[in-house]
């Protein structure tokens, strides 16, 4: 049971490039969302997911975008990186918001 | 909106107990939550509590919750070295978890 999975697991990118960083989950959950972490700091919400084709904004969703096709992907992508996006990017997913939260191990990113 | 505070840092000796506390604005779960993260991986989840409970203990954890007061703690007793991680509160049915405490276990 692989459970949430990220990939890739590190990533450098130049200023300006974009680029999308994947999340599969294989439990059939309904909800999905990403968050960052900058060193020093909580999870702060990007996006989230309440099921196949419906999206919603978190607390800090500028320069990102995602979609969400299938209930098993919930893919993020950045648009155009910049150095402020240099962090650590968490996805997870649960059967219902308020059931247990299941992560990925993470996706570090550095933008130069 | 929603508001989750806990403190930063806790640090304590091999072999005392640890009390990570975490205060909220508003809650309306079914469950509260706390999660584990350790050094370069995700969080998981380490124990909960329904929302229509005071206490509950699972081995070395005691998890007290004061609704009235919005105040939710997590007790280790006998920390180890190895619960030494990021701790984290999570006592909304939303996506919103708390900042996180930092315990540091001494030897």
């Amino acid at each position: 049971n692989a459970g949430v999975t990220q990939t890739p697991k590190f990533q450098v990118l130049k200023t300006g490039q974009s680029m999308t960083l994947q999340c599969a989950q294989d439990m059939n959950h309904e909800y999905m969302s990403w968050y960052r972490q900058d060193p020093g700091m909580g999870l702060r919400l990007i996006h989230y997911s309440v099921g196949a084709g419906i999206t919603d904004q978190g607390e800090v969703p500028n320069g990102y975008n995602v979609s969400r096709s299938t209930t098993e992907d919930f893919p993020l992508r950045l648009l155009s990186a910049a150095p402020s996006q240099t962090s650590v990017y968490f996805c997870a997913s649960s059967r219902t918001v308020n059931t247990e939260a299941f992560f990925g191990q993470g996706t570090r990113l550095t933008v130069v | 909106g929603e508001d989750v505070e806990q403190s930063p840092f806790l640090s304590v000796r091999e072999g005392d107990s640890s009390v990570i506390n975490c205060t909220y604005t508003d809650s309306s779960s079914t469950y509260l939550y706390w999660y584990k993260q350790e050094p370069g991986a995700g969080l998981q989840l380490l124990t909960y509590i329904f929302s229509n409970m005071d206490m509950k203990q699972d081995q070395r954890l005691t998890v007290l919750l004061n609704k009235k007061d919005k105040h939710l703690s997590l007790r280790i007793a006998d920390t180890q070295t190895g619960d030494s991680a990021i701790y984290f509160c999570a006592p909304f049915n939303k996506f919103y978890f708390g900042s996180g405490t930092k315990l540091n276990v001494k030897p």
